[in-house]
């Protein structure tokens, strides 16, 4: 089973300003790791994940995460941040080994508010 | 354009009353899943289906059903048993090894 904790609800920052939102998680095996987005009344969108490989992965607007496995860590950042970056965003894991192991399991969420 | 729709996207249920979420998909993906989002609390994971015919209970299956007879179609039946239904419910499909691509969301209200 795993576990994941935003350790932030909520993180206010100004325009330009960089951004990290910290995310860690438990398990017993082997993990692929994701970040999601959420603007208000809509679903999730998929803003970037870790599979296999280099450990740094990028979205195409601009974010960025790294997965550090001895700190079982996955924080999500953003040297400046835009008006248009205020959601919600929600950290994921699942197990990399098939079935029901694929399930994520989702953190409480981090509400990211970017002010002028 | 492949992907999601689920409806409506807002439902308004009466005390007492059954009411059945549609999720619909064309990705061709085996696994599908429920979630309910309430505010601060995350996605808490109400059933999910990993082919047809077959289902299990997530955390909290409580007051609610599905099923799954067509691998395009997982909807939700939101029963009266279920004592606190005002919420944002989520559907997502998955293929398998990678994230989740997910629906818009049905906001169900109590009045």
């Amino acid at each position: 089973a795993q576990s994941v904790t935003q350790l932030d609800s909520q993180v206010p920052v100004f325009e330009e300003a960089p951004v990290e939102l910290r995310c860690n998680y438990s398990s017993s095996v082997s993990v692929y790791l994701f970040w999601y987005v959420q603007y208000p009344n809509q679903g999730l969108q998929l803003l970037l994940k870790y599979l296999s490989g280099s450990t740094l992965v990028e979205s195409i607007n601009g974010f960025e995460a790294e997965f550090n496995k001895s700190q079982t860590s996955f924080h999500l950042r953003k040297p400046s941040v835009h008006i248009s970056d205020t959601a919600e965003y929600f950290c994921a894991v699942s197990g990399d080994s098939g079935g029901s192991n694929y399930k994520l399991t989702f953190g409480k969420g981090t509400l990211l508010t970017v002010n002028p | 354009d492949g992907g999601i729709t689920q409806s409506p996207k807002y439902l308004f249920r009466k005390e007492g009353q059954n009411v059945t979420l549609s999720c619909e998909q064309n990705l061709n993906h085996d696994a599908m899943y429920w979630y309910r989002q309430d505010p601060g609390q995350g996605l808490r994971l109400i059933y999910y289906s990993q082919i047809v015919n077959d289902f299990q209970k997530g955390d909290i299956a409580e007051g609610y059903s599905v099923s799954r007879e067509k691998k395009e179609s997982f909807p939700l039946t939101v029963t009266s048993a279920q004592k606190n239904p005002t919420a944002f419910y989520l559907c997502a499909t998955q293929e398998y090894g990678y994230g989740y691509t997910f629906g818009s969301g049905t906001r169900l209200t109590v009045v």
